[in-house]
């Protein structure tokens, strides 16, 4: 149990389909990331929430969508995807101003 | 910006035998540096971290990693590996001051481990 819980876990999804990952934290941070782990390459960070304020990524295709209605909880939303989007794409959140960042499990995710 | 690089993709240690895993940075000022790893279709867990102090970090799992300034470096040591090692290794590094979205990470060594 990392405290930083996400689903679901594997997700396999057609390019025509809209669909959302979930990530909730139970560590009382107030700051939420999305990043993507393709093979063989770094992580990418995506989108960060702090205080529930997003902080845009310019190079994030805007068929993903994140959402953060709150500071437990944080979405992507997904639609119209790629099959180069597959990849596992991995939530963490922070205490602030401070640099660690705690993961989730991550959620493979196929697109087909 | 800062940038890490993990010179060694893939590593093969025999089960007992010492590990180094390599981790060199660059940034201008005093950075704080990470050690993470994932195991198989799992998220970063972190092994360590460096913020100010005492050079040689002690972290989860027998680990430990040793900043030094003049080499730009935070390796990654352990005396005696165990089989239940063998997963990927991420070293991070981030801004004094700065906040988590600053972190930089490395592309990762894969460690496999012999019987």
């Amino acid at each position: 149990e990392t405290g930083v819980t996400q689903t679901p876990r594997h997700l396999v999804m057609g390019m025509t389909n809209k669909k959302s990952l979930k990530c909730e934290q139970h560590l009382g941070h107030n700051a939420m990331y999305w990043y993507k782990q393709s093979a063989k390459k770094p992580l990418e960070l995506m989108f960060v929430y702090s205080l529930e304020e997003r902080v845009e990524n310019n190079s994030v295709p805007s068929r993903f969508s994140p959402e953060c209605p709150n500071s437990s909880h944080l979405f992507l939303h997904l639609h119209t995807l790629q099959p180069e989007d597959s990849a596992l794409y991995l939530c963490a959140s922070s205490r602030g101003h401070h640099t660690e960042a705690f993961f989730g499990q991550g959620t493979r995710l196929t697109v087909v | 910006a800062q940038s890490v690089t993990q010179p060694d993709i893939h590593i093969t240690v025999s089960e007992g035998a010492s590990l180094e895993l390599r981790c060199n940075y660059s940034y201008g000022a005093t950075p704080y540096l990470f050690w993470y790893v994932q195991s198989p279709g799992q998220g970063l867990q972190l092994l360590l971290k460096y913020f100010s102090g005492d050079t040689l970090v002690q972290g989860i799992k027998g680990f430990e990693a040793e900043f030094k300034r003049s080499q730009s470096s935070f390796n990654l040591r352990k005396p005696s590996v165990h089989w239940s090692d063998a997963a990927e290794y991420f070293c991070a590094v981030g801004v004094e001051g700065g906040s988590a979205r600053q972190l930089t990470f490395g592309s990762g060594t894969q460690l496999t481990v012999l019987p």
